[in-house]
């Protein structure tokens, strides 16, 4: 069965630290793994996407790793700021990659502490 | 910045009731999305459409939930008859399918409850 897990569920930091988020995935045929912010009452917007053969993206603060072998990716955050404080939704494609199938973690509620 | 608009914001009504949602896809994108959002379930696909024709619905209940293209600046969901277990937040999502990792740009939701 096609699975996104993600942990922690939620996350309390001070700004200006990092941090890391985690997604470990059990989905096949693999096809692309994307990485969302969700703001309070808004929709996701997309951070970063990333396909079997690549293994770090980085969106300005934002870096995504995926270990294909593992199936695990991370997206770490540098210098927290008080509008990181969201939700962060993975997920997986498999199949074609387009939405021939999606797989959705729960994701992370990340807060920022000033 | 281009953005997927959907209406209405909110939605209150009866259960039994029929319900409308609403999305105007990002000009020139040629695949729409549909998903639910629930604190239990979190995001959930019900159906998408690439150049008006429906992919899958297969995330759907069919026997209350319709979704449809008109044409290409529009796209409903509809529900018939609502339920309370209907209530959740229901976003619209659109791309371009030039290629299988090409982003989602998604709206900001439709907040339904049924009371």
């Amino acid at each position: 069965k096609n699975q996104v897990e993600q942990s922690p569920q939620s996350l309390i930091i001070l700004e200006g630290k990092n941090c890391t988020l985690q997604c470990n995935y059990t989905v096949s045929p693999f096809s692309n793994l994307r990485w969302y912010k969700q703001d309070t009452g808004r929709g996701p917007v997309s951070l970063t996407i990333m396909t079997f053969s690549e293994n770090t993206k980085s969106n300005g603060r934002y870096t995504a790793t995926l270990d294909a072998d593992t199936k695990q990716s991370s997206l770490h955050i540098t210098a927290s700021q008080l509008s990181d404080s969201a939700s962060y939704i993975c997920v997986v494609s498999w199949g074609g990659g387009g939405a021939d199938g999606l797989t959705f973690g729960k994701g992370t509620h990340l807060i920022i502490q000033p | 910045d281009a953005r997927v608009t959907q209406t209405p914001r909110h939605k209150v009504t009866e259960m039994g009731q029929e319900v409308t949602m609403r999305c105007q896809p990002i000009l020139g994108h040629n695949t729409v999305f549909w998903y639910r959002q629930t604190m239990m379930q979190g995001l959930e696909l019900l159906a998408y459409f690439r150049n008006r024709a429906p992919l899958d619905d297969s995330g759907m209940p069919k026997d209350r939930f319709s979704a449809e293209m008109p044409d290409a600046t529009l796209a409903t969901l509809k529900i018939q008859p609502s339920e309370p277990r209907d209530s959740a937040v229901y976003f619209c999502a659109s791309g371009l399918r030039t290629g299988p990792n090409q982003p989602q740009h998604f709206g900001d939701g439709t907040r339904l409850s049924i009371l």
